[in-house]
């Protein structure tokens, strides 16, 4: 069985300084992995994927995450935060065949001025 | 803007009342998700269709009654609901390819209160 956690449930950064949220992941089978971001009364949008290719996957808004199977990790960065970066961010593993999504719990980021 | 078009993005109803939540997806995919967002809980899949048929259903009760006329439209029909199923109501499609389903992409969501 899959399952994602989301270790922080909010994240505050000021702007223009680096962003982490980290997601750990448990899968039986090589999984893909996914983020996507939710807006404030927004449907989700995909951020990037990973699914067995190269190992740094670069997404949209500048964002990126690196597969780490040793960790079981798929932590999601970026140099800068602007202030639209501020939404609610969910990690999503899928499993064989994209059958199942299942999501994590969330992570709100906070961008201050 | 996804691809995939929800109807009404607002909705409040009372516990005897009937109502529908429309999905549009315009992306010729075949598959396609309802999912229930609550506050503090993690996204709950609720039922899947693939090529118009349904093929899962998590445990949703009958007071949510799916319909997928064609692989583009998905409804949910929505009757004597309780205070507790207030949440945002989510709509995703995805293409299914060789038995694998690509990733998801989802509709901006309905906002339903019931009262």
């Amino acid at each position: 069985a899959q399952s994602v956690t989301q270790l922080d449930s909010h994240v505050s950064v000021s702007e223009g300084t680096p962003v982490l949220l980290r997601c750990n992941y448990s899968s039986s089978y090589s999984p893909s992995l996914f983020w996507y971001v939710q807006h404030p009364n927004k449907g989700l949008q995909l951020l990037l994927k990973y699914t067995s290719a190269a190992t740094l996957v670069k997404g949209i808004n500048g964002f990126e995450a690196e597969f780490k199977k040793s960790e079981t990790s798929f932590h999601l960065t970026k140099p800068s935060a602007h202030m639209s970066d501020a939404a609610e961010y969910f990690c999503v593993v899928s499993d064989l065949g994209f059958q199942k999504l299942v999501f994590g719990t969330g992570t709100r980021l906070l961008v201050s001025p | 803007e996804t691809g995939v078009t929800q109807t009404p993005r607002h909705l409040v109803m009372g516990m005897t009342n009937k109502k529908s939540l429309k999905c549009e997806q315009h992306l010729g995919h075949n598959a396609m998700y309802w999912y229930k967002q609550s506050a503090k809980k993690p996204l709950e899949l609720m039922f899947v269709y693939n090529f118009k048929e349904q093929t899962e259903n998590n445990s949703v009760p009958s007071r949510f009654s799916p319909e997928c006329p064609n692989s583009s439209h998905l409804f949910l029909h929505l009757h004597t609901l309780q205070p507790e199923d207030s949440a945002l109501y989510l709509c995703a499609s995805s293409q299914e390819r060789g038995g694998a389903r690509l990733e998801a992409f989802f509709g901006q969501g309905t906002r339903l209160t019931v009262v």
